[in-house]
């Protein structure tokens, strides 16, 4: 069974670029969520997603930043005109619709440079 | 903001057992403990969680006080690989799972 996927690994875009980062959740996994780790920062949550509904988007900056996670295929994290501060960390985690919500599973991260 | 608090770091000797402690001093009694850890570069991997009872998995011991307040993390038999930062969090019960991690304890296992 394998893990939570994330690609690019590393991403280099500069500023006023799109960056997109896709993360392919675990077998059997409907929710998916995003995280960010800037840098020697904590992890903070974006945006929680299930089969093409966003359910809290409360830690998503307001502007340039979207998500989605459609029918099929991977789930989305979009961010149009990359500035020099969106670089970071970015995690997926995905878990189960049932039992153990709390108990996520992370990909590797994609980390993205903006130069 | 996190509603845990550790300390901000600890080191053990490899082989001898690491006690990570957290205080959970607002959590309420529907409320799952949570214990997450982060490998330097990685993403956090799940460790154990727990309600009222002491819980064991293949990775670690999780002993949870009576009252809840606290908790401790156990990990048997600390190796080099254990180095990490740990995470405790007590769910938020609303309707969004978001884990919120707060600054966590850098264990440091020396050989």
């Amino acid at each position: 069974n394998a893990g939570v996927m994330q690609n690019p690994r590393h991403l280099v875009r500069r500023r006023g670029q799109e960056a997109r980062l896709r993360c392919s959740p675990m077998k059997g996994h409907s929710h998916v969520y995003w995280y960010r780790q800037l840098p020697e920062e904590g992890l903070k949550f974006m945006v929680y997603l299930q089969k093409e509904n966003i359910i809290d988007e409360s830690g998503m900056p307001k502007e340039r930043f979207s998500a989605e996670f459609p029918k099929e295929g991977p789930s989305i994290l979009r961010i149009q005109q990359v500035v020099r501060g969106d670089s970071a960390a970015y995690f997926c985690a995905s878990s189960p619709s049932w039992d153990s919500p709390y108990e996520q599973y992370f990909g590797p991260g994609t980390r993205l440079t903006v130069t | 903001d996190a509603k845990t608090t550790q300390p901000p770091s600890m080191d053990c000797a490899e082989g001898r057992a690491a006690n990570l402690p957290c205080n959970h001093s607002t959590i309420s009694g529907n409320e799952y403990v949570y214990w997450y850890r982060q490998i330097h570069s990685q993403g956090p991997q799940y460790i154990i969680h727990g309600l009222k009872n002491n819980e064991t998995n293949e990775m670690a011991s999780l002993i949870i006080t009576e009252d809840r307040k606290s908790s401790t993390l156990i990990l048997p038999h600390a190796t080099l690989r254990d180095t990490a930062v740990y995470y405790c969090i007590d769910g938020p019960m609303d309707s969004s799972y978001k884990l919120i991690f707060g600054s966590g304890t850098r264990l440091l296992v020396r050989p």
